[in-house]
């Protein structure tokens, strides 16, 4: 089955630098890949994806890269606000029935 | 839109006890719904999902069943806990097809004791 690691487990940014999170994945045939933001006691909740046949997405502050060659895709997050810390999870599906998650991030936005 | 709910938000059970967590889907039809378990506040690990009224995958033998009653309805459940049942559970739906990802539930910590 698909592996997925995450890279770093925690990080700690000052307000306003950038956050930029790493997954990589061990089947190629892996073909969507969310990102997910969890605040604590709450659920998961998606706050960005893409899928193999684009090589980047940006929403405002937050983008994500993928790179299929080497199997790897990353979260990056401008402009850190102290609200956007949470632990964020990546995931990588091959079917769109099962998703495989990463073992989360721990990020820190220090004022 | 779609929704969906969860419940309860905490619950502390005795070791020995029975388990069930409900959730439930409002607004849509046919989805694929899941249970995850994150122990420690950190890593998701899928339990059971299913695809259609009665038919459950489980991803991890352990003490915990699933059953999926109505299409959009699905219960986790225990006959006896234990202590390593502690976690905090999540409920996650998807529509069907590739390529959406999950919309998951508040989730509910469980404590056994």
């Amino acid at each position: 089955g698909e592996n997925v690691e995450q890279h770093p487990s925690t990080l700690s940014v000052q307000e306003g630098d950038s956050a930029v999170i790493k997954c990589t994945y061990s089947d190629s045939a892996s073909n969507y890949f969310p990102w997910y933001k969890q605040e604590l006691g709450k659920g998961p909740q998606l706050i960005i994806d893409i899928r193999s046949n684009v090589g980047e997405k940006k929403d405002q502050r937050i983008a994500v890269t993928l790179n299929k060659t080497a199997k790897h895709f990353s979260l990056h997050i401008t402009e850190t606000q102290p609200e956007d810390s949470a632990v964020y999870f990546c995931a990588a599906s091959i079917t769109g029935n099962q998703f495989y998650f990463g073992t989360g991030t721990s990020l820190t936005v220090i004022p | 839109s779609q929704t969906i709910h969860q419940w309860p938000a905490t619950l502390v059970q005795p070791v020995g006890s029975p388990l069930s967590l409900e959730c439930t889907v409002e607004g849509t039809s046919n989805p694929n719904l899941y249970w995850y378990r994150q122990a420690a506040g950190r890593g998701l690990q899928l339990l059971f999902y299913s695809v259609g009224i009665g038919q459950i995958s489980s991803e991890v033998p352990q003490n915990l069943s699933a059953s999926r009653p109505q299409d959009r309805q699905f219960i986790l459940s225990s006959k006896k806990l234990l202590l390593s049942d502690s976690g905090f559970y999540l409920c996650a739906w998807k529509g069907q097809g590739r390529n959406y990802g999950y919309t998951f539930g508040s989730g509910t910590r469980l404590t056994v004791v």
